[in-house]
């Protein structure tokens, strides 16, 4: 199984500046025939379902707002949100659906300082 | 717009089986793509569980595929789950969700609300 580990495990941001969330799979998930990295991000708010934020590593999901940005190919990926809302409070997850079983990372907590 | 549901019980005995249904509203099942089942423990991160096309081909996590059957029903445009012989440690919040792909898995664009399965005596 591909491993998916994020960093940190929590980050306090004060509104309005930047929250970068690392993270990092144990092999690549770029697939070469269609030049795509197989990484997803999720958005999880207190008891709601995960939330679909970023696909293909960079593509934002309709509907995200634009502060929100994927990075990164191969092993090691970045989620930014370049000016934090008080509504961006959440966990926030990777995962790699590259190969089977798909694995998520272990969840990044974002909060307001 | 679709729209996932799951439903079942919420307590279950250690050693009995987990059944859970997942109802899809807005989009037919038919059409394609894979449906899956993912769960989450109180307070930890996301396990994937096992997904199956409309056909009915089926993917499971190697870690549960001993105890995991996941079927679908076109005709009442929902999917199930089975997993046998729980353990404390399959207390979770069991989520159904949409994986938009015809032919590998893929990310999940759409889930359900959840529903928290207790497996307790």
């Amino acid at each position: 199984d591909i491993v998916m580990t994020q960093s940190p495990d929590s980050l306090t941001v004060s509104l309005g500046e930047r929250a970068t969330i690392n993270c990092k799979s144990s092999q690549s998930v770029f697939y070469s025939p269609t030049n795509r990295n197989h990484l997803a991000w999720y958005q999880q708010k207190p008891g709601q379902p995960p939330k679909l934020i970023i696909y293909w590593a960079s593509t934002r999901e309709f509907g995200v707002p634009d502060r929100f940005s994927g990075s990164g190919s191969g092993t090691d990926f970045t989620l930014t949100i370049s000016s934090l809302q008080a509504e961006d409070v959440a966990v926030y997850f990777c995962q790699q659906y590259y190969s089977a079983p798909q694995t998520f990372g272990q969840g990044t907590r974002v909060e307001i300082k | 717009q679709v729209q996932l549901q799951e439903s079942g019980p919420g307590l279950v005995k250690p050693s009995e089986t987990l059944s859970l249904t997942c109802v899809v509203a807005g989009y037919s099942i038919s059409s394609g793509y894979y449906w899956g089942w993912i769960r989450q423990p109180p307070g930890k991160g996301l396990e994937w569980i096992g997904s199956i096309y409309h056909s009915g081909s089926t993917y499971y996590s190697p870690s549960l595929k001993s105890r995991v059957t996941i079927s679908v029903d076109t005709s009442k445009n929902q999917f199930s789950l089975r997993l046998s012989s729980v353990t404390a440690a399959d207390t979770a919040v069991y989520y159904c969700a949409r994986d938009p792909s015809y032919a590998v898995t893929y990310y999940f664009d759409s889930w359900g609300q959840g529903t928290l399965v207790t497996v307790s005596s």
